[in-house]
């Protein structure tokens, strides 16, 4: 079964400055897709930015971008230029082939002034 | 376009009700998935509706069961509820043709009493 894990329950970042956040996950299908989404206190579980495993390319979304490293089973958020807005709480997320999406424990990320 | 919608906001019941939840997908979207949201957790898939049928379970009891109608929105109904089912419920849909990531709705609140 496939299963993802983010070992960072809670982090802080100036505004402005870069913060990485991050997740492993494990699985033994080969074709796959990533994830993260950002959950707001409004609940809404908004798409931040999505890698196929195929591609050895990271994505790249304005100031989101990611570190996916498959060998490792590696998957980083990266966020610059941190803004107030970028407060929530951030999933990680496996989507296998049959369309069943596995989530992280998140990440609650606060933005300091 | 409005995007997936869910009804209702919030909901609260007492042990042993039944409730049921509904959500309408977003437009030429037809497969729709559940999933419960713990507080400080990560979603946790329920299941997932295609051309109304369930198409796949998570690792949930019998007491949750679902429907798609022919429009493709859907309900989720938990029968005997358990105080265990107090949870945020989100309903994502899928694109036609595009089945790569899932658009969410803003979740039902569900308290049980």
């Amino acid at each position: 079964a496939q299963t993802v894990t983010q070992s960072q329950p809670e982090m802080s970042v100036q505004e402005a400055e870069t913060v990485t956040l991050s997740c492993t996950y494990d699985t033994s299908e080969s074709d796959y897709y990533l994830f993260w989404y950002k959950q707001p206190p409004s609940r809404q579980m908004i798409l931040v930015i999505r890698q196929e495993a195929y591609k050895q390319q990271n994505a790249t979304e304005n100031r989101f971008s990611v570190n996916f490293q498959k060998a490792a089973k590696s998957f980083s958020l990266k966020i610059s230029d941190s803004q107030l807005g970028d407060a929530a709480m951030y999933f990680c997320a496996y989507r296998n082939r049959d369309d069943k999406i596995i989530f992280g424990k998140g990440t609650r990320l606060h933005i300091l002034p | 376009d409005a995007g997936v919608t869910q009804s209702p906001t919030h909901l609260i019941k007492t042990r042993g009700q039944q409730v049921t939840l509904r959500c309408s997908p977003k437009s030429g979207h037809d497969t729709v998935s559940w999933y419960q949201q713990a507080l400080g957790q990560g979603p946790q898939f329920i299941f997932q509706y295609y051309e109304e049928e369930e198409r796949q379970r998570g690792n949930f009891p019998d007491r949750f069961s679902g429907h798609q109608f022919p429009n493709y929105s859907s309900e989720l109904n938990v029968n005997a509820l358990l105080l265990g089912d107090s949870a945020l419920y989100l309903c994502a849909s899928t694109p036609q043709g595009s089945p790569t990531w899932q658009y969410f709705g803003p979740g039902t609140r569900l308290t049980v009493l």
